[in-house]
């Protein structure tokens, strides 16, 4: 069956800007969980949204939010983009809420300028 | 912060073993054990967990000492394509868990 798909695979974004990145799971997986990659800081958790509810949420500024439909397809919202949020963002699926067993999609860089 | 150790990087020929070593002390009764791996440019992907036996499947093998604070994750014939940052994670499962991800070792296997 298909994997995780994200779109779109690369996006060039100014400073100020606001941006939405789209995670579709494997089918039938209801949990989808979103992770921010960068040389600096690693693999970092964002937030874990399961049954369209989020479930839990990583440390990060109000400026990133997510939303999950009732396909279970995910959207993240960046606002405000500032440079610092230049980064691969990973979105992972998984059957079960938690996300421990995920497969995760090839991700989505985001350049800000 | 993650909750486990594991060596920056390590090197292996390729057909033989590799041995992959991770410090998990502070583990806890509820906690597993899990390993993903990241080819470079992707995303990453889980290789296999454990609670307190060892757990065998067609990627890989994974040994827990009795006392849980330790695991090595092995590679039975390693390839080429086995060249990967290797993430030892330990979390709960069935609540409010999820995925922390420390620095990984960074396994390259060697023709």
């Amino acid at each position: 069956k298909a994997g995780v798909t994200q779109t779109p695979r690369y996006l060039i974004k100014t400073r100020g800007q606001q941006v939405t990145l789209s995670c579709s799971p494997i089918s039938g997986h209801r949990s989808v969980s979103w992770y921010q990659q960068t040389p600096g800081q690693g693999l970092q958790f964002l937030f874990e949204y399961f049954s369209e509810t989020q479930r839990n949420k990583g440390n990060f500024p109000g400026r990133f939010s997510g939303r999950q439909f009732s396909n279970s397809r995910s959207e993240m919202n960046v606002s405000t983009l500032e440079l610092g949020d230049s980064a691969l963002y990973l979105c992972a699926s998984s059957p079960r809420q938690g996300g421990t067993e995920a497969f995760f999609g090839q991700g989505t860089r985001l350049t800000v300028v | 912060d993650a909750k486990t150790t594991q060596p920056p990087s390590m090197d292996c020929a390729e057909g033989r073993a590799a041995n992959l070593p991770c410090n998990h002390s502070t583990i806890s009764g509820n906690e597993y054990v899990y390993w993903y791996r990241q080819i470079h440019s992707q995303g990453p992907q889980y290789i296999i967990h454990g609670l307190k036996n060892n757990e065998t499947n067609e990627m890989a093998s994974l040994i827990i000492t009795e006392d849980r604070k330790s695991s090595t994750l092995i590679l039975p014939h390693a390839t080429l394509r086995d060249t990967a940052v290797y993430y030892c994670i330990v979390t709960s499962q069935g609540g409010s868990e999820k995925l922390v991800f420390g620095k990984g070792t960074k396994l390259t296997v060697n023709p």
